[in-house]
């Protein structure tokens, strides 16, 4: 069975950091762009950022660039989210998601995690 | 970036009834490989996003076959027959022609 586990969100002050992990299992994690997704409360879904099955590319959402950073650890089968100067408009639940497709960025989000719950306030 | 626009905000049916979302993007999804690049999802609270139809029409293994999407190039509807009160639930489509993927804002379906 597919399994995207998020974990590390959590209550932060203006300013500060977070990392954010998410644990793969049950498909070629290699295989697959990766990426994060945001739903800040009452608000609709915010692609956050992407990264390629092998680290090589990422992108990031105007918004958070200069302010995250995407990386992937493929022998652990997880990919990070670091979190810097944080805002409290980046307050959301977290996701991560992968693409369907086979080393195809262009391509639906088949499968989420729960998601992690990032506040962000003095 | 493409901006995606879904109507209505919100909508109110009953049980067995048939529902209608819209879902309409500021360039066109279509490729030449004759696929749009656009995806429906389910949102409930306190679950994982689930993918509910991908290339604009194709309904993913498991998705009863009530929902149904449809469209192509700049406009697109998802719909919803015969009405169960298990699908309460947000409805978002996303474009991922491009990089930055983008939503729409969401559709809550209330029953």
């Amino acid at each position: 069975e597919m399994q995207l586990v998020e974990s590390g969100g959590g209550l932060v002050q203006p300013g500060g950091f977070l990392k954010l992990s998410c644990a793969a299992s049950g498909f070629t994690f290699t295989g697959c762009w990766m990426n994060w997704v945001r739903q800040a409360p009452g608000k609709g879904l915010e692609w956050v950022a992407s990264i390629e099955e092998d680290g090589s590319a990422n992108f990031l959402v105007d918004s958070v660039k200069g302010r995250f950073t995407v990386t992937r650890d493929n022998a652990q089968k997880s990919i990070y989210l670091h979190l810097y100067s944080l805002r409290a408009d980046d307050t959301a639940v977290y996701y991560c998601a992968k693409n369907s497709g086979q080393s195809d960025r262009y391509s639906p989000f088949d499968h989420w995690g729960r998601g992690t719950l990032v506040s962000v306030s003095s | 970036d493409i901006v995606m626009t879904q109507s209505p905000d919100s909508l109110s049916v009953s049980v067995g009834d048939r529902a209608t979302i819209s879902c309409k993007s500021s360039q066109s999804l279509y490729k030449s490989n004759k696929k749009n690049y656009l995806a429906w999802y389910q949102l409930k609270s306190g679950q994982p996003p689930k993918l509910l139809v991908s290339w604009a029409s194709v309904r993913e293994s498991g998705v009863p076959d009530r929902f149904s999407g449809s469209g192509s190039r700049t406009e697109f509807t998802l719909t919803i027959t015969n009405l169960q009160a298990e699908d309460v639930a947000v409805y978002s489509c996303q474009q991922y022609y491009e990089i930055p993927y983008t939503f729409g804002q969401g559709t809550k379906l209330e029953i």
